[in-house]
This record gives C-alpha cells, structure tokens and sequence, in this order.
C-alpha cells in the first residue's frame, strides 16, 4: 500500500530560525495536502498541491510539490511561538479514494 | 458556522461494553471518515464513506464497525472494546470527486480499562 514518510519527527528551534519538513511517497500522488495540529487541538487544513513543481506562499510558509509528484515540503520562513504544533502532510494516490498521512513533525519554537 | 461535531468527546469505558461516538457534519459534505491517532503513529484512517450507504474499510478496521445513513452523521461502533483501541478519535468530512480538504471534529479522547 502507499507509505507516506515525513521527517524529521521532532524539531525544536529558537524563534526566528526557519524550519522545514519534508514528505515523501512511495507512489505517484494526484494531490499532497498539509495540516497543522496544535497542542490538545484537531488537524487543521493549510493548502493543497496538484501539478508538479507547484509552489505555493502562506505569509512566511512554503509549500512545494515535487516534480515527479512524489515529494513535497513545507518551510517557516522566521519562526513564531504561534507556530508550535504538528505539521502533518497527506497524499492521495490517482485511483484510490483515501489520504495517507505522514506521521507529522511535532514543532517546538522557544522565545 | 461550518463544523463537524463528535460526541461524546471523552470517554472512559471498560472491555467488551459496547459504544458508539457520533460524528455529525453541516456542509452537506459527500466524503466522510474516521481516524485514529496514536503517539508515534501519527494519523491512521479506520473507515470512510463516499456517500450515503456507501462506505468502505480504511488502513486499521479491525474492531470497528460505521454506518451511513444519512449524509450529514458517520457514527463509529466499537462493539467490544479492547484496551488497544484507546486512542483520540477524530471524525472529518470533505468535498468527494476531487477528493479535496478536509475539515475535522475536535476528537474524542477514549480510555478502554
């Protein structure tokens, strides 16, 4: 079945130091998607990727979408303490009717 | 206000006595689905529902059963609880065709003792 890795797991990083997490697929995805969760919260939509090499700005986040369509990152341009959570990544493989999450890299940001 | 509610949102049972944690939708959203979350196994999907009367087992069914009778509710069913099925529930629904983002309940924290 799809296998969606993301990593790193954990990172814990200094206000206004950036940060980037990356997603991986076995298999070719129409779509990614990322969320964000924060601390005792639920998964929160941020965006959608569909065409390759998309890239895609949220004020100081950056979303890219791989060429081949299998691989996308996130990155925090500046880091804020309203930016800790868990960043999740989500594909959808053509033909199958689900999204496979990563298993999330967890933020830590210190003022 | 556009939401999807889970009830009850905590909840402490013990093995074998059956319960039920509804999910109720107001965006007249086609896909449904049930998660499950567990520390270090991030976001792992148990059913999911195209449509009315339609639904279909995800990456973890074991032990869980749905229904879909209506399009805006998606309850899940543990019909025998074990201790491995306490974890935080999260219900979600989305737009079907594409399948696009999706919005999630606040979660059910459930402890099975």
């Amino acid at each position: 079945g799809q296998q969606v890795m993301q990593i790193p797991q954990y990172q814990h990083v200094q206000e206004g130091e950036d940060f980037t997490t990356y997603c991986n697929s076995s298999t070719t995805l129409s779509n990614i998607q990322w969320y964000k969760q924060r601390p005792g919260g639920h998964p929160v939509f941020l965006i959608q990727l569909v065409k390759s090499g998309e890239v895609k700005k949220q004020k100081r986040l950056t979303f890219q979408f791989g060429e081949a369509k299998k691989n996308s990152s996130l990155h925090i341009t500046a880091t804020q303490t309203t930016d800790v959570g868990t960043y999740f990544c989500a594909g959808k493989q053509p033909g199958y009717s689900t999204l496979t999450f990563g298993k999330g890299t967890m933020l830590l940001v210190s003022p | 206000e556009a939401q999807v509610t889970q009830n009850p949102r905590y909840l402490i049972t013990v093995t074998g006595k059956k319960l039920t944690v509804t999910c109720s939708q107001n965006m007249n959203h086609e896909y449904m689905s049930w998660y499950r979350q567990d520390p270090g196994l991030g976001l792992r999907q148990i059913y999911y529902s195209m449509n009315v009367e339609v639904t279909d087992k995800g990456d973890v069914p074991e032990g869980y059963k749905v229904s879909r009778k209506e399009k805006r509710n998606f309850p899940l069913i543990l019909e025998s609880p074990s201790p491995n099925q306490t974890s935080l529930y999260f219900c979600a629904s989305g737009a079907w065709d594409p399948l696009g983002q999706q919005y999630f309940g606040p979660g059910t924290r459930l402890t099975v003792t």
